[in-house]
């Protein structure tokens, strides 16, 4: 089945330490993207990709950092700089064309210890 | 800019009950609009979309039909049920690929 795996689904941070998340799509989508969700809040869109070797700052990206090195994988780290982390992370993907649907994984749930 | 405005929840409803949820949105051009699902711990789902003006949108018993005289994408179903218990967010896209979100609307449902 074609999807977008997220991994881990829960992970724990210590203070001044990086993470990374990981993404991976096998739906052949070009573009994909990263977003913060809050309790009670929307999505906040921290950074996308639309293309391999290429990927632009979303609405949040202080503290955090992105790759695009394949098609499938669009990992995000969550710095140090990062001073609230505590929050959903949901990976999508999408064909990159105008007006095109998002694809969601599961997501990751990130707290401090 | 762009942006989405839903009903406040949290909404809660019996079985059979019809359910509304309001959404507005300003944009620019003419974007295409969207309604996701998020179950309890787990990502979006596309529930249904409508892409210009008038046309409606539809999925399992969902429906919802894009008013560009009054900027509106309201979500109804007309007999919810206890599996329909998720928050369900708006979203619109203009004439390119990223998506903005309402806050989202919190529905339960109780037998």
């Amino acid at each position: 089945d074609g999807g977008i795996t997220q991994s881990p689904k829960y992970l724990f941070r210590k203070e001044g330490q990086n993470v990374t998340l990981s993404c991976e799509q096998n739906l052949n989508h070009d573009a994909m993207y990263w977003y913060r969700q809050d309790p009670g809040q929307g999505l906040r869109l921290i950074y996308y990709s639309q293309i391999v070797n290429d990927f632009q700052k979303g609405d949040i990206a202080e503290g955090y950092s992105v790759s695009r090195e394949k098609k499938e994988s669009f990992p995000l780290t969550v710095t140090s700089a990062q001073k609230n982390p505590t929050a959903f992370y949901l990976c999508a993907s999408s064909m990159g064309t105008v007006n095109q649907p998002q694809h969601f994984g599961d997501g990751t749930r990130l707290s401090i210890l | 800019g762009n942006s989405v405005t839903q009903m406040e929840g949290p909404v809660t409803l019996s079985e059979e009950a019809f359910l509304t949820i309001n959404c507005t949105y300003t944009a620019t051009g003419y974007p295409s609009l969207f309604w996701y699902v998020q179950y309890p711990g787990e990502g979006l789902q596309l529930l249904l979309k409508a892409t210009k003006a008038d046309d409606k949108g539809s999925n399992k018993g969902f429906e919802a039909t894009y008013r560009k005289e009054t900027t509106s994408f309201h979500l109804e179903k007309g007999s919810v049920q206890v599996s329909d218990s998720a928050v369900y967010f708006c979203a619109l896209t203009p004439n390119d690929y990223k998506l903005s979100f309402g806050a989202g609307t919190t529905v339960t449902v109780r037998a």
